[in-house]
């Protein structure tokens, strides 16, 4: 199956620093990549959908100015948590969709952010 | 609305016992998708099935079945002769064609454990 690459798989921070995710789709094209964010026991919660080419759209209660994503190319969504706090602290997952919108969604390995 | 409920939240057996993992969703969408993820400690999702909503036929991949009842809105997942590492956290998962953004709606999780 196809491949979704998650880069870093952890990373610890300082509280008020910044820190990227990376979302590649390696062997397929991706226009739609779908961020979700897990906190411990409990079912991942959409964040927002990354629209290659356009804006993010956000659900309902996720903060754009603190959770920055860019869809710069059809192959790599970035996710940016801007002046992280311990709250923050969570599994964030991505997801890519074939650019044939057959329904196939892939899942990238988890990148595990803890703030200090 | 569209939602997922998987009202087991923990479940405990002993290896070789087969275990069912239920799964009820709700939607106003005719046309949809309904996903099984398997969730190691690791993090990772592993997907192991989707299903079309106009296909209702049940499916059988090795130890795993699942039953997808449309009357009732269920798509329950079976494990059959449990062993040890099917122990892990399983998300039910719903995405709506309609809709066209392809994001995935999960269930709160049912975790395993399949004891020795």
């Amino acid at each position: 199956g196809a491949v979704v690459s998650q880069h870093p798989s952890w990373v610890i921070c300082k509280s008020g620093t910044s820190v990227k995710i990376e979302c590649r789709s390696l062997d397929f094209q991706a226009t739609t990549m779908f961020w979700y964010r897990q906190f411990p026991k409990q079912s991942l919660m959409l964040m927002a959908t990354s629209n290659e080419g356009s804006k993010a759209t956000y659900e309902q209660g996720v903060e754009k100015d603190k959770f920055l994503i860019n869809h710069a190319s059809l192959t790599l969504s970035t996710l940016t948590v801007t002046s992280a706090h311990p709250e923050d602290s969570s599994f964030y997952i991505c997801s890519a969709r074939l650019i044939s919108n057959t329904g196939e969604l892939f899942f990238g390995e988890g990148s595990r952010l803890t703030v200090l | 609305a569209q939602k997922v409920t998987q009202a087991q939240t923990e479940i405990s057996v002993v290896e070789k016992e087969d275990v069912t993992l239920d799964c009820v969703y709700e939607t106003r969408d005719t046309t949809y998708y309904l996903f099984w993820y398997k969730q190691p400690p690791s993090g990772e999702l592993v997907f192991l099935i989707r299903r079309n909503s106009f296909d209702e036929q049940n499916e059988i991949s090795g130890r795993y079945s699942w039953n997808f009842q449309k009357s009732t809105s269920s798509f329950n997942f079976t494990i059959t002769a449990s062993q040890v590492v099917d122990s892990a956290v399983y998300f039910c998962a719903l995405s709506e064609v309609s809709s066209n953004t392809g994001k995935l709606i999960f269930g709160q999780g049912t975790t395993l454990q399949v004891k020795p």
